[in-house]
């Protein structure tokens, strides 16, 4: 089973930032927390991953809290491009390998 | 560099038949993990495969069976199709199995009439 918890859907008005949560309450100290989107029709799109501190690339940023037990993916300026279901997976490293146990995720709509 | 490349991208099968998809990773990507997607299960993992070894398996049937080859090119197998296999499958690679992000290809969407 999944071990993060995502709100189904989001809206968010283009150019403003996407704040899309997860909880990920049991996570234990080796999990890292990753985030991949899938828009229709396509596969799954690595966006970022973290194990506790803050991390940002060109697509996005991660937050992570202190206590581990939730983050959150922003994405600073959405486009309508940005449309699509975001996935918040815990996996650990070494151990489960390539295995990912993605949830529902969240659809994610931007608007103009 | 190219992505992952999924043949073919549509099939179309009846019930009993068999089918083998086909999976080329990402050059110099060693591991090649396999998933299937539906409405009603979503994303769900099948194997994965690294040095034409498989390291970890998902909870589907005997039915569904994959290799991979020295160039790390990957294919999954699925005998006596039924109505209930149709479904997106996706194929990621990673370079290695150390937690390294995993890159998906688009797929190949399977329809069992």
């Amino acid at each position: 089973d999944a071990k993060t918890t995502q709100p189904p859907s989001m809206d968010c008005a283009e150019g403003r930032a996407a704040n899309l949560p997860c909880n990920h309450s049991t996570i234990s100290g080796n999990e890292y927390v990753y985030w991949y989107r899938q828009i229709h029709s396509q596969g799954p799109q690595y966006i970022i991953h973290g194990l506790k501190n803050n991390e940002t690339n060109e697509m996005a940023s991660l937050i992570i809290t202190e206590d581990r037990k939730s983050s959150t993916l922003i994405l600073p300026h959405a486009t309508l491009r940005d449309t699509a279901v975001y996935y918040c997976i815990v996996r650990v490293f070494l151990v489960q390998g390539g295995k990912l146990i993605f949830g529902q995720g969240t659809e994610l709509s931007v608007k103009p | 560099k190219a992505g992952v490349t999924q043949t073919p991208r549509y099939l179309i099968k009846t019930r009993g038949q068999q089918v083998t998809l086909s999976c080329s990773p990402i050059s110099g990507h060693r591991s090649v993990s396999w998933y299937q997607q539906t409405p009603g299960q979503g994303l769900q993992f099948l194997f994965e495969y690294f040095s034409e070894t498989q390291r970890n398996k998902g909870n589907f049937p005997g039915r569904f069976s994959g290799r991979q080859f020295s160039n790390s090119r990957s294919e999954m197998n699925v005998s006596t199709l039924e109505l209930g296999d149709s479904a997106l499958y996706l194929c990621a690679s990673s370079l290695d199995v150390t937690g390294q992000p995993q890159h998906f290809g688009d797929g190949t969407r399977l329809s069992i009439l």
